[in-house]
């Protein structure tokens, strides 16, 4: 139990097809962050939520990804008319109290 | 500007030691150590402020030169738990909260 919840964790769609992931920290943080990872890299930085408000957004956002945290507790990322390129981990993370990162356990989307 | 890790990979038998480097271009407020086995999250191990101490873990220990932008995790009397891929995350000294820049990564493995 890692202390943020993921949902799904696997995806898979079709090239085109839009799709919603969902991060639930377990407790109540400030700060929330989106990361890709593909297989053999280090996670990449997607965006940030400090409360309801979304902060930065990494140049990897394009227009096709959107992220909420409509009440500054849960998060979705969305990604529309997906392609290939968008296969990867997406992991979210809070903020712990020992100063560094607790990760979900991610959603691996498998585009075809 | 991604922090770059060394070695990319290394092998060791139980019992030996280890050390993993991170180097950065920027001037950093901390530096983050990560562990990731394979299809799992990152799971924190460390964080490191900027002022070059030097924290302890168990057999894990990790410095960071503030001067050089350079981090090092130390891994001794290596256990098969050990396994795994090492990233170096590192958050520049910008006066703001920012988001974690991973490493490229180190793969370790431990072997009986």
């Amino acid at each position: 139990d890692t202390g943020v919840s993921q949902d799904p964790r696997h995806k898979i769609t079709k090239r085109g097809q839009n799709v919603t992931f969902r991060c639930d920290p377990i407790s109540e943080h400030n700060r929330l962050y989106w990361y890709r990872q593909t297989l053999g890299q280090g996670p990449e930085f997607l965006t940030y939520f400090q409360n309801e408000a979304q902060l930065e957004k990494s140049r990897l956002l394009s227009d096709r990804f959107s992220a909420e945290r409509p009440k500054g507790s849960f998060s979705t990322l969305e990604i529309q008319r997906t392609e290939q390129g968008d296969s990867a981990m997406y992991l979210c993370a809070t903020p712990d109290r020992d100063g560094g990162y607790t990760f979900g356990s991610g959603t691996r989307l498998t585009v075809v | 500007q991604q922090p770059v890790q060394s070695p990319q990979a290394v092998i060791l038998r139980e019992g030996e030691d280890a050390v993993i480097n991170c180097s950065s271009s920027k001037a950093l407020y901390s530096v983050h150590w990560y562990r990731q086995k394979h299809g799992e999250a990152p799971v924190f191990l460390m964080i490191l402020l900027k002022g070059g101490e030097q924290k302890g873990h168990e057999k894990i220990s990790a410095s960071f030169n503030e001067k050089k932008q350079q981090s090092s995790l130390y891994l001794t009397a290596s256990q098969l738990s050990y396994s795994g891929t090492y990233f170096c995350g590192t958050v520049p000294d910008t006066g703001t909260a920012s988001k974690l820049t991973f490493g490229t990564g180190t793969r370790l493995q431990v072997t009986l």
